[in-house]
């Protein structure tokens, strides 16, 4: 499987839990995105690597989600103490530095229920 | 706020017949457009995209006009099929690496 990989699909958590999501971008990629989509709408950028480096947080990003990507490879997303509100899809893409057309891939998400 | 938007959030057409998906945007600085495709439960599939400097470009039973005048942006499907149903968004590039998104349109494919 070469394309984007998001593990898991579905999530259902508790209030004031804390949730991990992994991405497994195709891996020549050194770009790596985080996005958010709510029901109806288009995905909302929240961040963003190039390498290991997390060079651009959105303000939707508050201080109870952090992204890390260690190796350069595969990323995780936590979110801790979540709420209602962030009940989304989370997705995540990734892309080649200088690839003709930005080449971003989209995995298939990760959808969050929080009850 | 977002900057890139649909004029209609549903269209539904004939299979065979030809779709026609309008996106209009607000920021001129914008340089690279971009049309997703998302079916349900999976990601945005890129479709096409088009440069600033472009105003239409081409595809397999996709085309993609831009209106730079106007700010507007559209995306043809030719004899659409029952499998191009999905909801279809435009996005934007300002030159970086984010794409800003609109809403999105449901296009129904009528047997």
């Amino acid at each position: 499987d070469t394309g984007v990989s998001q593990d898991p699909r579905h999530k259902i958590t508790k209030r004031g839990q804390n949730v991990t999501f992994r991405c497994d971008p195709i891996s020549e990629h050194n770009r790596l995105y985080w996005y958010r989509q709510t029901l109806g709408q288009g995905p909302e950028f929240l961040t963003y690597f190039q390498n290991e480096a997390q060079l651009e947080k959105s303000r939707l990003l508050s201080d109870r989600f952090s992204a890390e990507r260690p190796k350069g490879s595969f990323s995780t997303l936590e979110i801790q103490r979540t709420e209602q509100g962030d009940s989304a899809m989370y997705l995540c893409a990734s892309s080649s530095l200088g690839s003709g057309n930005y080449g971003y891939t989209f995995g298939s998400g990760t959808r969050l229920t929080v009850v | 706020g977002e900057s890139v938007g649909l004029h209609l959030p549903t269209l539904s057409v004939q299979e065979g017949d030809n779709s026609i998906i309008n996106c209009a945007y607000s920021n001129s600085a914008s340089d690279y457009f971009i049309w997703y495709k998302q079916e349900s439960g999976k990601g945005p599939q890129f479709i096409i995209d088009i440069r600033s400097n472009m105003d239409k470009r081409q595809g397999q039973r996709v085309t993609v006009l831009l209106n730079k005048t106007v700010k507007h942006l559209s995306l043809q499907i030719a004899a659409t099929q029952p499998g191009d149903s999905a909801v279809y968004f435009c996005a934007e590039n300002k030159g970086d690496y984010k794409l800003s998104f609109g809403a999105g349109t449901t296009v129904t494919v009528r047997a």
